[in-house]
């Protein structure tokens, strides 16, 4: 196992209100992920890290911003949840010496 | 549309048949991925292949990538129930930098004894 943990696992909140979902590995992965799992989506790409501070949009990072201040821990802010946010939310990580991406176990978001 | 589209949605079959699920795209990839994720849990990988018309073996699952880089297939020959889960396929395109891995909507897959 890569050492990818999530939190909060599930959480519950209100349209309008931030929510931070918070993603540390403790394998020195270079790269870091969010995706969010909708039925019949798959996963789709939010952001990603490639680096300390060095960050790029996925396919659907409208509504969503990402901070990396530390190689171990990735951070996503919703500034202001919506209803069409409520998912699950997986981190991941790896890079080119792994070759594959690690994912944490998940954070389901429900926005009321 | 996403980058990778799966076929089928969703595959339901007997002990013991064979399968296929199939994942194309209109881009050349530098390499494609396979994961499969169970209920609760986050994906992980099965396989990775790299170069055009590689065929890969893993126990029961053949995966194959496409001549041109632009497809891939999965064949599972004599499936059993624990086959079931969500098979996902995985790439960054060729035009992108290595790390922007996209996936497909995945194939569930439902082995009953």
């Amino acid at each position: 196992d890569a050492g990818i943990t999530q939190s909060p696992r599930h959480k519950v909140t209100e349209t309008g209100t931030p929510v931070t979902l918070r993603c540390h590995q403790t394998e020195n992965h270079r790269y870091m992920y969010w995706y969010r799992q909708d039925p019949g989506h798959g996963l789709r790409l939010i952001h990603y890290s490639y680096g300390v501070k060095d960050t790029d949009k996925g396919e659907v990072s409208d509504g969503y911003s990402v901070s990396r201040s530390k190689t171990e821990d990735f951070l996503l802010t919703l500034e202001s949840a919506t209803s069409s946010q409520t998912s699950v939310y997986f981190c991941a990580s790896g890079g080119p010496n792994t070759g594959e991406l690690f994912f944490g176990e998940g954070s389901r978001l429900t926005v009321l | 549309t996403q980058l990778l589209e799966q076929s089928p949605q969703f595959l339901s079959i007997q002990e013991g048949e064979n399968l296929t699920v199939y994942c194309n795209s209109s881009s050349v990839f530098s390499s494609l991925q396979w994961y499969r994720q169970e209920p609760g849990e986050g994906p992980v990988l099965l396989v990775t292949v790299v170069t055009g018309g590689e065929v890969k073996k893993l126990k029961r699952l053949t995966f194959q990538f496409g001549d041109a880089r632009k497809d891939s297939s999965l064949h599972i020959t004599a499936a059993q129930p624990g086959d079931t889960g969500l098979y996902l396929c995985a790439g960054a395109r060729q035009t992108d930098s290595w790390g922007k891995f996209q996936f497909g909507a995945g194939t569930q897959v439902v082995v009953t004894p």
